[in-house]
This record gives structure tokens, sequence and C-alpha cells, in this order.
């Protein structure tokens, strides 16, 4: 079975400081990773993945991402954050051949001015 | 790109009744898509996965009985919460990748429903 962990269930940062959001995933196969945000009473939009290759992955807004097999982490960070980051996180595995998302129990950040 | 749009975004009603969710991609064709429900401050629990023109795969604990998918066509699912009760209460979330697509590729999700049961 996959599991995902996300380690802090809120954050808080001020403007323009650099942020770490930590994930931990386990599973027995292969597995694809994502990031996702998501706005007060909306969905989820895609920040990045990573499916193969480089293990430094850039996403939309600025954010990225690192994918450590040995530790099994796919931590995301943004080095500077704005007011508007603030949202919920969502970490997220699809174990290689099943197309399902399994989440963590998402991180909030909350930017402060 | 893709853009999954789900009607209504917030509805309330009376305990005992039935209320129906759609969703549609708007703009590509998927033969699956993906029902989540979200309690307040939690992550996404996958419900059920919607299959066009076959029956929908529910998740352990999921029941069948009480929340009815149907997958009429490649652009529509709907998710009907049947004699719904307070404890429903809930943002369902649903989702799609286009046909064709490796089943590695992100899900494109829709803005959510509200919905709550008095």
């Amino acid at each position: 079975a996959q599991s995902v962990t996300q380690l802090d269930s809120q954050v808080p940062v001020f403007e323009e400081a650099p942020v770490e959001l930590r994930c931990n995933y386990s599973s027995s196969v292969s597995v694809y990773l994502f990031w996702y945000v998501q706005y007060p009473n909306q969905g989820l939009q895609l920040l990045l993945k990573y499916l193969s290759g480089s293990t430094l992955v850039k996403g939309i807004n600025g954010f990225e991402a690192e994918f450590n097999k040995s530790q099994t982490s796919f931590h995301l960070r943004k080095p500077s954050v704005h007011i508007s980051d603030t949202a919920e996180y969502f970490c997220a595995v699809m174990p290689g051949g099943y197309n399902k998302l399994i989440f963590g129990a998402g991180t909030r950040l909350a930017v402060h001015p | 790109g893709a853009v999954v749009s789900q009607h209504p975004s917030r509805v309330i009603c009376k305990s005992g009744t039935s209320v129906k969710i759609e969703c549609r991609s708007l703009d590509f064709q998927a033969t699956t898509m993906f029902w989540y429900r979200q309690f307040p401050k939690q992550s996404l629990m996958l419900m059920a996965t919607s299959n066009e023109g076959s029956k929908a795969t529910y998740e352990q604990g999921v029941e069948k009985d009480k929340f009815l998918i149907n997958h009429a066509s490649l652009t529509l699912s709907t998710l009907t919460v049947t004699s719904a009760h307070p404890e429903d209460s809930s943002f369902y979330i649903c989702s799609a990748n286009p046909q064709g697509t490796y089943s590695n590729q992100p899900q494109h999700f829709g803005d959510g429903t509200r919905l709550s049961i008095l």
C-alpha cells in the first residue's frame, strides 16, 4: 500500500521569506509524484510533477521540488513567498501503472506581511 | 489547457433530498473521471472511478447505493447523493484526464461542489 505524509499541517511565514513544505511517501512500487495547490472553495491546481529524469522539478509560480528516492521525499520549496501564495498545498503520489492519486493531509501555508 | 467544470458550485438542501452533481470536461474527452470527497481541513479521499459506458469502480467503504455515478458520455459524469443526510455534507471534487493520455499524467480538477444538508 502507498501512503503520503505531510509533516506540517500549518506553516506560517513572512512575505519574501523562503519556505519548504515537506512530503514523505511510502510505496512498494515506483511512483509518480505531484504537488497541488488549493485556494479556498476551489479545486486543485497542479504546481509540478515528477515522472522521471531530473530529480529537481520546477513548477509554476516559482515553486520547485526535489525527488529524493533514498529518503522517499518530495519537498516543495520557494525562495521568496508572496501573500498570494497563501493556500493549502497537497502532495500526492500515483503508483506506477495505476491512474489513482493518493493525497497527503495537506499543509496550510500562511504568508504574513 | 484542459478544463473541468463542476455544477453546481454550492447546494443547500433538506435532509432526505437527492442531489445530483455534474462534472464536465469542456475541451477534451475523458473515458475516466474521478470523484473525491474532502472534509473540512482534511485531504481528498477518492470515492470512485467513473468509467464511460460501464460501471463505476468504488473505493472500499464507499456505499454504491448512496453515491450513484453515471458516466454517460465522454464529457460528462454525474454523482448523485441519494437521500442525503447531514453527515453527507462535504466538498465534492471531480477530476479527469484527456482520453489517450498516459496514466501517469496529472488529473485536471473541477472547482468542487460544496454540499450542505440541513
